[in-house]
């Protein structure tokens, strides 16, 4: 089985301050971990992902996120918050059976960030 | 390129009608899925398709099927919808099942009266 949890249901940082939205995770075997954003009435948009090597993941819009495998945690940041940052974050993780298939794609709950001007 | 597009955008039912989401890509992948999203539980995976000619079972299929109709498109059908299948529905696609990189299309907000 595998699972994320997204700790924070809330995040709320202001314009220009760094900013964080928790993930960790739990699979058997190696994770692999994705974040994506979901503007308002939009889809869901993939911002990066983590699969092997360097623990720091560059992503889109200056994202950023770090993996940590004793923690189990794969944390999204950005140094500078902007207005437009406001949005709707998913964490997601999969691995791989020992048949070398994948399972699903598993969705923590989301994290509503704000940034205040 | 438009992505992954879908179709209606929105759609209100009464109780035990039916009615078929339409979703297709144009970036030429291989798999196809469908999720629902309702608040504070994320996206769970109704059905998917690994590649044209395939379809499985997600985490929620009750209530629903799905038609791989080619490798552009895939569809979802609720045969007699219920109240508690009001959500947003979403469809994507990624280059195959796995480790790939889903893409979402817009979504269908659809409400069951």
């Amino acid at each position: 089985a595998q699972s994320v949890a997204q700790p924070e249901d809330q995040v709320k940082v202001a314009e220009g301050n760094p900013l964080t939205v928790k993930c960790t995770y739990s699979v058997s075997g190696n994770p692999y971990l994705f974040w994506y954003v979901q503007y308002p009435n939009r889809g869901l948009q993939f911002l990066l992902k983590y699969i092997t090597g360097d623990n720091l993941v560059k992503g889109s819009y200056g994202f950023e996120a770090e993996f940590n495998k004793s923690q189990t945690s794969f944390h999204l940041k950005k140094p500078s918050a902007l207005v437009s940052d406001s949005a709707l974050y998913f964490c997601a993780v999969t691995s791989l059976i020992s048949s070398g298939s994948a399972r699903q794609l598993t969705f923590g709950s989301g994290t509503q960030l704000t940034v205040l001007p | 390129n438009a992505g992954v597009t879908q179709t209606p955008k929105f759609q209100v039912l009464k109780t035990g009608q039916s009615m078929t989401l339409q979703c297709a890509q144009d970036m030429n992948h291989n798999s196809m899925y469908w999720y629902r999203q309702d608040p504070g539980m994320g996206l769970r995976l109704i059905y998917y398709s690994a590649s044209e000619g395939t379809t499985d079972k997600g985490e929620v299929p009750n209530g629903y099927n799905v038609s791989r109709l080619n490798k552009r498109e895939f569809s979802l059908r609720l045969e007699s919808a219920a109240p508690s299948q009001t959500s947003v529905y979403f469809c994507a696609s990624s280059v195959n099942r796995g480790t790939d990189t889903q893409y979402f299309g817009p979504g269908t907000r659809l409400t069951v009266l």
